[in-house]
């Protein structure tokens, strides 16, 4: 079964406007991390912002905020103010089990490529 | 942060030779990862190096087609052996401190193989 499911291969967003990459999880750990990174044409897997499953708030890194519903199994990341910069393909990851434990393995979505319109 | 060098940046490569691709932290960490990202897939994971022992392997992903060393804290080579042109993706290392949530990536090596 998919551990990690991002069901937007492309969104097309204007500048300045703000922007929702949705990412859903399947896990029976009650331990585990979510992650979102970003991959310019580059290729570099560039972190962005990381929740973990017992944090009460949602996780915010500058402009980008993660949206975390649990009961749901979902952590969308929003971008606010987009940017031209920002185009690239997005991936959301998890990790399943402690971290203290020596479980830091991650399993990647299939990503969402964002385009970002002047 | 961590500071990942990984050489070679990318390599175009005959079919049936190997390659290996080197991974240096700018500090000492226990675990470090090699993943394969094929055109236009995602990540995924072909092993986990620990220094001082065996790497272990993902299920798909073999020690004779990939072998790995892991002489160091800090350093790590992946060896891509035998190459066919479905070898031909983006190897990525990254590492996770001991501690730390965020897991850190190197700049990734473009291999194509001919």
């Amino acid at each position: 079964a998919q551990k990690i499911t991002q069901t937007q291969p492309g969104m097309f967003v204007q500048e300045k406007e703000a922007v929702t990459l949705d990412c859903t999880y399947d896990t029976s750990d009650p331990s585990y991390g979510l992650f979102w990174y970003k991959q310019p044409s580059s290729g570099e897997m560039i972190f962005l912002i990381y929740q973990g499953s017992y944090d009460q708030q949602n996780a915010t890194e500058g402009r980008y905020s993660l949206n975390f519903q649990k009961a749901r199994k979902s952590a969308n990341l929003v971008i606010s103010a987009s940017q031209l910069g920002d185009s690239a393909m997005y991936f959301c990851a998890m990790r399943e089990g402690h971290l203290i434990q020596g479980a830091q393995k991650l399993v990647f979505g299939q990503g969402t490529r964002l385009t970002i319109n002047p | 942060s961590a500071v990942i060098s990984q050489k070679p940046s990318r390599d175009i490569c005959q079919r049936g030779t190997s390659l290996t691709i080197q991974c240096q932290v700018d500090s000492q960490v226990t675990m470090m990862f090699w993943y394969r990202q094929q055109p236009g897939q995602s990540l995924t994971l072909i092993a986990t190096a620990n220094q001082g022992s065996e790497a272990t392997y993902e299920s798909g992903f073999v020690i004779d087609k990939f072998p790995i060393s892991r002489p160091n804290l800090t350093f790590s080579t992946l060896t891509v052996s035998n190459m066919s042109p479905e070898d031909s993706s983006i190897y990525l290392c990254s590492v996770g401190r001991d501690g730390v949530n965020i897991q850190y990536f190197g700049a990734g090596t473009r291999l194509s193989v001919l």
